[in-house]
């Protein structure tokens, strides 16, 4: 199994439903993190949580929302998508050690929003 | 705020050639700097990363870059390249103080013609 699995992997949806992204590892990170990329962009973090009760905003929240569930698990939810929200999404965790943290990534979810 | 820029958006050499991939970060103090690869499909892996010390390091599948502070570069270079070397290239830069965030530059993506 890979250390973090991100399901679904592919995922098509309607303008305004709601969808739920899931994440989970078995490093025993503490820390968890969610990417968007998109072309000629890179990435951009969406949100971050360093424990289970620690959810902090990255540089592009809006319209998005996360849950923490367990030290393992860490979802990302669009509460009403939109086609803008079309992207690559990636999950990655770390941990604390060691200067700074190297991350570590799951292999993706391309989501798309018709 | 730390700032990456990668100038090259698409690079192409062929096979057996040496490879430079450039990268220029924005930051006042010492940054800590990586170097990501994107295989199609795929999740980001780490090929090397640089905190401190020697400012030539080495990564995986034959790698290397060098710190240069002077120029504030931190670029990517391999002797030989091979086919499997097709993908996408991200430099990123993490600073202290900002939670452990990185921001990513915008990616490079080499091909590799035989």
């Amino acid at each position: 199994d890979a250390d973090v699995t991100q399901t679904p992997r592919n995922r098509i949806t309607k303008t305004g439903k709601r969808i739920m992204l899931e994440c989970s590892q078995t490093k025993g990170h503490d820390r968890m993190y969610w990417y968007r990329q998109d072309p000629g962009l890179g990435l951009r973090l969406i949100y971050y949580s360093f424990d289970v009760k620690d959810i902090n905003k990255g540089e592009i929240s809006d319209g998005y929302s996360v849950s923490r569930q367990a030290q393992a698990k860490f979802s990302l939810s669009l509460e009403s998508a939109i086609p803008n929200q079309t992207a690559l999404y990636f999950c990655a965790t770390s941990d604390a050690q060691g200067g700074f943290p190297t991350l570590l990534f799951g292999q993706g979810t391309r989501l798309t929003v018709v | 705020a730390q700032s990456v820029t990668q100038p090259d958006i698409h690079i192409t050499v062929s096979e057996g050639a040496s490879l430079e991939l450039r990268c220029n970060y924005s930051y006042g103090a010492t940054p800590y700097l990586f170097w990501y690869v994107q295989s199609p499909g795929q999740g980001l892996q780490l090929l090397l990363k640089y905190f401190s010390g020697d400012t030539l390091v080495q990564g995986i599948k034959g790698f290397e870059a060098e710190f240069k502070r002077s120029q504030s570069s931190f670029n990517l270079r391999k002797p030989s390249v091979h086919w499997s070397d097709a993908a996408e290239y991200f430099c990123a830069v993490g600073a202290t103080g900002t939670a452990s965030k990185l921001t990513f530059g915008t990616g490079t993506r080499l091909q590799v013609t035989l």
